[in-house]
């Protein structure tokens, strides 16, 4: 099993340019979430979702989208990227909702 | 607010030299307390689950318990792989879950 798969690992993007953080699972988990997570501070949800079709918010919501139309995938979307959005996120899965979470690799992304 | 806050923010032992980390939560109706380790530049990787006041549990040179209102990560006798961050976590509302920022621990040989 390769586990959660992110890509890109890297990402500069321009102000005011669109990007999407793919992820992907192969363990079959339900839950599949997003976050960021800045220098020094830990980690902050961005969305989260409990099946295939099925998303919502986290903690820090705002400039992101996501959608689930499989249980393997689970992307990120960023519609017109600000400097606050420079980060590095993390996508993670787990089987159920208080169950440990496996993480993937991050992708960093700066926006300029 | 219900928060999960971690100290200290980084700690600096010898090689042998035994700590602990603090994670104390003030989220109502705990429902299991997480620990994962963090490698720079990679994604957390699990260590231990605790779900109830006395628990503890134990992988090689670490050993996390909990009590009702923190859990404490012990370090015997660290080595310098020991070295990388470590995060506290526990479940908020249903379906997500509110990490710390981490303490930040070197070991040196």
């Amino acid at each position: 099993n390769a586990g959660v798969t992110q890509t890109p690992k890297f990402r500069i993007l321009k102000i005011g340019q669109s990007m999407t953080l793919q992820c992907t699972q192969d363990m079959n988990h339900n839950y599949m979430y997003w976050y960021r997570q800045d220098p020094g501070m830990g980690l902050k949800l961005i969305y989260y979702s409990v099946g295939a079709g099925i998303t919502d918010k986290g903690e820090v919501p705002n400039g992101y989208n996501v959608s689930r139309s499989t249980t393997e995938d689970f992307p990120l979307r960023l519609e017109l990227a600000a400097p606050s959005q420079t980060s590095v996120y993390f996508c993670a899965s787990t089987l159920g909702a208080v169950d440990e979470q496996y993480f993937g690799p991050g992708t960093r992304l700066t926006v300029t | 607010e219900d928060q999960v806050t971690q100290s200290p923010e980084a700690l600096r032992l010898q090689e042998g030299e035994s700590s602990s980390l603090n994670c104390s939560y003030t989220v109502s109706g705990l429902r299991g307390l997480f620990w994962y380790r963090q490698d720079p530049g990679k994604g957390p990787e699990f260590l231990f689950t605790l779900y109830s006041a006395g628990e503890e549990k134990e992988k090689e040179r670490l050993k996390a318990t909990l009590t009702k209102k923190e859990s404490f990560l012990h370090i015997t006798a660290p080595k310098p792989e020991d070295s990388a961050t470590y995060l506290c976590a526990v479940p908020y509302n249903n379906n997500d879950m509110r990490f710390g920022a981490g303490t930040r621990l070197t070991v040196k040989p």
